[in-house]
């Protein structure tokens, strides 16, 4: 079965650098999500993407965050000053098509400000 | 926006007996109800999903059941396996209010243990 790529597995930052989770969706898929986990709590929404363009974003996803879809086949999450609470598990999904179809998750980018 | 409550936050069961998460949601427009599976160090994978327009749903020994009217949805496993063993979430997606872009709600997690 196709699958959602997520790079790195790990990543550990200081506190006020830049981060950027990088991600390939599955090949035929049009849109992408960006969603995180911090240990031990539920799975949270921040932002979906489709055709080049942020189409929601929750009201964790503010200033300090960017997306970007560079090329044909990555798509990025950009966190500008990372702050401690940004510590999280990040995870990159893809879907077909927007409505109510099934979203294939990577495994994740487990972020660790210190 | 949509609020998803899920039960028990911890499960343990003997293998071979059957297992219930139960979850309810807030938002009355939301009309797609996937559960995903997360094993340790892994995304979250789909398992199987109930529309609104469908009371219950089966594929070999997980099954779904929605109460629109409730606003409850429960997935049942029988015949539990050692490998069913890992956190599961219910979810809720917005409906047509959403713009149709998956902005999935998820519950907070059952951690489900099965006992050899």
């Amino acid at each position: 079965e196709p699958e959602v790529t997520q790079t790195p597995s790990h990543q550990v930052t200081q506190m006020g650098q830049e981060v950027i989770l990088r991600c390939v969706p599955i090949s035929n898929h049009l849109y992408f999500y960006w969603y995180r986990q911090i240990l031990g709590q539920k799975v949270e929404f921040l932002v979906s993407f489709y055709n080049n363009e942020i189409s929601e974003k929750s009201e964790i996803f503010d200033d300090q965050f960017s997306v970007e879809r560079p090329d044909g086949s990555n798509f990025t999450l950009k966190i500008r000053s990372t702050k401690l609470e940004d510590s999280a598990m990040y995870f990159c999904a893809s879907s077909i098509s927007g409505r109510n179809e099934k979203l294939f998750f990577g495994s994740g980018t487990q972020l660790s400000v210190l | 926006g949509e609020n998803v409550e899920q039960h028990p936050s911890t499960l343990s069961v003997q293998e071979g007996d059957s297992a219930v998460i139960k979850c309810t949601y807030s938002d009355s427009a939301s009309n797609y109800f996937p559960w995903y599976k997360q094993e340790l160090g892994k995304g979250p994978q789909l398992i199987i999903d109930i529309r609104s327009n469908v009371g219950e749903k089966k594929d070999q020994r997980i099954a779904v059941t929605l109460n629109k009217t409730a606003k409850h949805f429960s997935l049942h496993i029988t015949e539990t396996q050692p490998e069913d063993s890992a956190v599961y979430f219910c979810a809720a997606t917005q409906g047509e209010n959403s713009g149709g872009y998956q902005k999935v709600t998820f519950g907070t997690g059952t951690k489900l243990q099965v006992i050899p």
